[in-house]
């Protein structure tokens, strides 16, 4: 079946300071992944997407590339901002009518 | 962008009541889906719908069901409250199955006493 697997958090850092956030999946056939980003009192939103192995996909200084070859979508950033202080989810589309399956969430919070 | 709205911020019920949780969005989308959210685990799929009066139950459908009789509302009811269904209730939304970013609304997190 379809599942997601992400580190649990939650992560601590200084601002400036370099992110990784590990992300694995289990998947059948060719699966688009994606990362989503929850501020504080909101829903989620896009945050950045990867359609096929290899793609790379970024957005806002974040950065996840598509590695068939150890199943993983890992998130990273080089230089956190307060401003980035959210829970990230890693998700994964179904081949059910659309679905995406989520992983649990990792909460980040960045100190000045 | 896209608007997905969702009727209430907070809501408090006591036990055994029905609760309807309304999700409307503004921009023709065929699929729309309810979440519920709870800390440590993550986004858990309750009920989905790919068309009006199509639904398609998710990972945990037990206590819940969904009405879509019109294609920009999406509900979600309690049939009878429990402490156990006291969570954070998120909407999404999203174009048909090959357009795949999803839009959330804001949540309604729903205390059952």
């Amino acid at each position: 079946g379809n599942s997601v697997t992400q580190m649990e958090g939650p992560v601590t850092l200084s601002e400036e300071a370099f992110l990784t956030i590990n992300c694995t999946y289990t998947a059948t056939g060719y699966p688009s992944l994606f990362w989503y980003v929850q501020y504080p009192g909101e829903g989620l939103q896009l945050l950045l997407k990867a359609t096929k192995a290899d793609d790379k996909g970024s957005n806002k200084g974040f950065e996840a590339t598509y590695r068939k070859e150890t199943t993983s979508f890992h998130l990273e950033k080089g230089s956190v901002q307060v401003s980035d202080s959210a829970v990230y989810f890693c998700a994964l589309t179904g081949s059910t009518l659309g679905r995406l399956y989520f992983g649990r969430g990792t909460q980040l919070t960045v100190w000045p | 962008d896209v608007k997905v709205t969702q009727s209430s911020r907070y809501l408090v019920k006591r036990t055994g009541e029905k609760v309807f949780l309304e999700c409307v969005q503004d921009m023709d989308h065929e699929n729309m889906f309810w979440y519920r959210q709870d800390p440590g685990l993550g986004l858990r799929l309750i009920y989905f719908s790919y068309d009006v009066k199509m639904k398609e139950k998710g990972d945990i459908p037990e206590g819940y069901s969904v009405s879509r009789e019109k294609k920009e509302r999406f509900s979600l009811i309690l049939e009878s409250a429990s402490t156990n269904q006291t969570s954070m209730y998120l909407c999404a939304s999203k174009k048909g199955t090959d357009d795949e970013k999803l839009f959330f609304g804001s949540g309604t997190q729903l205390s059952v006493l």
